[in-house]
């Protein structure tokens, strides 16, 4: 079993239309929870971090950790064609070595 | 300022040649990574550096995988006698520093894409 799931994709959703992406873990010793986007042929980019249980925003991104049900997602409001991409959810352990998620690709139509 | 990069970006390989592939990255950052990302999977860690010492080897995936980084800035990793299962993108890593106590964002070069014939 993988320590990180990704719920699979594909996602596509009309422009302006909120998406919503989900991972569950395994490890309850994760304390870092973050998201990356991934365009074609690039490397992850970060999006956003979280530590421990909580939810983070940052503009029409917003993301949500559960620790007790090892539950992580992200939203994405007022969704926009630049968005699609592929977006991996990712824990770290052992202070470097990161876990990702399969990855979902989001297409917003315009 | 200048991200990771690698080279070369792309890469076609005879099953069985050998092939290095090369990680610069960012200027100044102590701790470099590589990672394989396989065909529709999120990146999977290989190897990890804080300057020259390799510190954590335990996803490499054979002995046939090797990894160096001499003067604790470029990186190569090596593989030998390429397999058909080694086709993927090798991504490489790096952050300033590893410090247990917060949060260190490992940025990711563009990756080098593998393929073994």
């Amino acid at each position: 079993q993988k320590e990180v799931e990704q719920d699979p994709g594909p996602l596509s959703v009309p422009e302006g239309a909120i998406v919503s992406l989900n991972c569950t873990y395994s490890n309850s010793a994760f304390q870092y929870f973050m998201w990356y986007r991934q365009y074609s042929r690039k490397g992850p980019e970060l999006l956003m971090y979280t530590y421990s249980s909580g939810n983070k925003e940052d503009g029409r991104f917003t993301a949500q950790v559960d620790k007790s049900s090892k539950y992580i997602s992200l939203f994405i409001r007022d969704s926009q064609p630049s968005d699609s991409a592929t977006y991996l959810c990712a824990t770290e352990s052992n202070d470097y070595k990161l876990s990702f998620g399969a990855g979902t690709t989001v297409t917003v139509r315009a | 300022g200048a991200g990771v990069s690698q080279s070369p970006r792309y890469k076609v390989a005879k099953r069985g040649q050998d092939v290095a592939l090369r990680c610069d990255p960012i200027s100044g950052h102590v701790s470099l990574f590589w990672y394989q990302q396989a065909l529709g999977q999120g990146p999977e860690f290989l190897t990890y550096f804080q300057n020259e010492a390799q510190l954590d080897k335990s996803g490499l995936p054979s002995d046939r995988f090797f990894a160096e980084r001499p003067e604790g800035s470029v990186s190569t990793l090596k593989i030998q006698r390429t397999q058909q299962e080694d086709s993927a993108v090798y991504l490489c890593a790096s952050s300033l520093y590893q410090d247990p106590s917060s949060y260190n964002e490992q940025f990711f070069g563009p990756g080098t894409r593998l393929t073994v014939l």
